[in-house]
Formats: structure tokens, C-alpha cells, sequence
């Protein structure tokens, strides 16, 4: 079975911080990374993908991917009250459609004033 | 921008009855997908679908889920007899293409099914 395991939070952190979201996975072959943000009753929204060891960035948001460890995170930088959300990391394992991810539980972030 | 919408936004049925859920993928896309969320759960892969017929499929869809692309817009899933436990939300996904570079999925605002 394959799992992707998240710290299901919440996380706090003040206006400004900068979030740190985990995420390990199961599956050594797993390929493609992937970070969604999903706002209460709301569909998931993606946020950045790796695929590649090492670190990518895209604005306030970093990704990092150490497949040795088999482990993902995401840096949200200079946090913000609308990032307050929950942060799903998804996984495809590859050898299949890359469309079939499979998720964590999720991360709730709460960023205060 | 173009969206994947999907109706109904919620639907209240009774246990054993046929529930239709209808999506309308982004126009250009060629992969569609459904996903499933109970309340408080994970998002859960359900089907895959490309070129009119079934990719890739999960435990979950069994023989009780059908999927259907009836037109050259629309792509439903179908839950023939419904139970307690198909309550949930339902996603209905599209990607342009199938790689791990630029396959991002973009998710409709889900379908609340409640079976009472």
C-alpha cells in the first residue's frame, strides 16, 4: 500500500514566519511531488511540483524533495492570514497516469495577525 | 479563465438510488479524472480516463461506479446503487496532457453527495 504521510497540524505561525510543511511517502519509486492548498469546502488548488532532488522556488513558496529520505517539503515564506489553509502533498508513483496521486491527510497551517 | 465545472454542487439522495454527477472538463483537455473526499478524509484517486475508455482505476471503483464521456463536453460518474458510505465529495479532474512536467491537474469545485 502506498501512503503519503503528513503531520496533520495545526501549525501556527505568526504573520511574516515562514511555514514549514512535511511530507514523507512510502513508495521509493514515487517520481512527481506535488503541493495543493485546499480551503475549507473548497477543491484542492495546486501550488508547486518537483520531480527533481533539491530545492524549487517559486515566489514566497519552496519546494524541496530528497528522494534518498523519500521526503517533501514546502517553505511558505513571509506567511500570510490567506495562506491559512490546509496543505496536501500528493505523490504519483510513476509507470502510471501521472493524474493518479495519491494524498496525505494534510497539513492545516493557521497564520495569525 | 477557463475552469472544470461540475453539477450538482450538492445532491441529497436515498440509500439504493442511482446518482448521476456531471463534469465539464477544460476544452482542450484530454485526460479526465474523478476523485473522491469524505468528510475529514483524504482526496482519494478513483478513475482515470483517456480516449474514451477507463486508463486506470482504484479499489474504490467497483462494479458499482461506472464512468462515461456522452458527448464531446461532458464526462459523468455514475453510482449505480448508492450506500451510506459513498457520501462524500466529489472531484472531477483535467489535464491537457499526461506528463510529470506539465500534467497539472485542475480540479473542478466538487460535487457534495449525501446518501441518507
Amino acid at each position: 500500500q502506498k501512503e503519503v504521510e503528513q503531520n496533520s497540524g495545526p501549525l501556527s505561525v505568526p504573520e511574516g514566519a515562514i511555514a514549514s510543511l512535511n511530507c514523507t511517502y512510502s513508495d521509493r519509486g514515487s517520481q512527481s511531488f506535488f503541493w495543493y492548498r485546499q480551503y475549507s469546502g473548497k477543491s484542492p488548488e495546486l501550488i508547486m511540483f518537483i520531480y527533481s532532488n533539491g530545492d524549487k522556488e517559486d515566489g514566497r513558496f519552496t519546494a524541496q524533495l530528497n528522494k534518498a529520505s523519500q521526503y517533501v517539503s514546502l517553505l511558505i515564506r513571509d506567511s500570510q492570514p490567506s495562506d491559512s489553509a490546509t496543505y496536501l502533498c500528493a505523490v504519483n508513483a510513476g509507470g502510471t497516469s501521472y493524474g493518479k496521486l495519491t494524498f496525505g491527510q494534510g497539513t492545516i497551517l493557521t497564520v495569525h495577525p | 479563465e477557463p475552469e472544470v465545472t461540475q453539477t450538482p454542487s450538492h445532491q441529497v439522495t436515498q440509500m439504493g438510488q442511482e446518482v448521476i454527477l456531471r463534469c465539464v472538463p477544460i476544452s482542450n483537455h484530454l485526460y479526465f479524472y474523478w476523485y473522491r473526499q469524505i468528510l475529514g478524509q483524504k482526496v482519494e484517486f478513483l478513475v482515470s480516463f483517456y480516449n474514451n475508455e477507463i486508463s486506470e482505476k482504484s479499489e474504490i471503483f467497483d462494479d458499482q461506479f461506472s464512468v462515461e464521456r456522452p458527448d464531446g463536453s461532458n464526462f459523468t460518474l455514475k453510482i449505480r446503487s448508492t450506500k451510506l458510505e459513498d457520501s462524500a465529495m466529489y472531484f472531477c479532474a483535467s489535464s491537457e496532457v499526461d506528463r510529470e512536467d506539465t500534467g497539472e491537474l485542475f480540479f473542478g469545485e466538487g460535487s457534495r453527495l449525501t446518501v441518507l
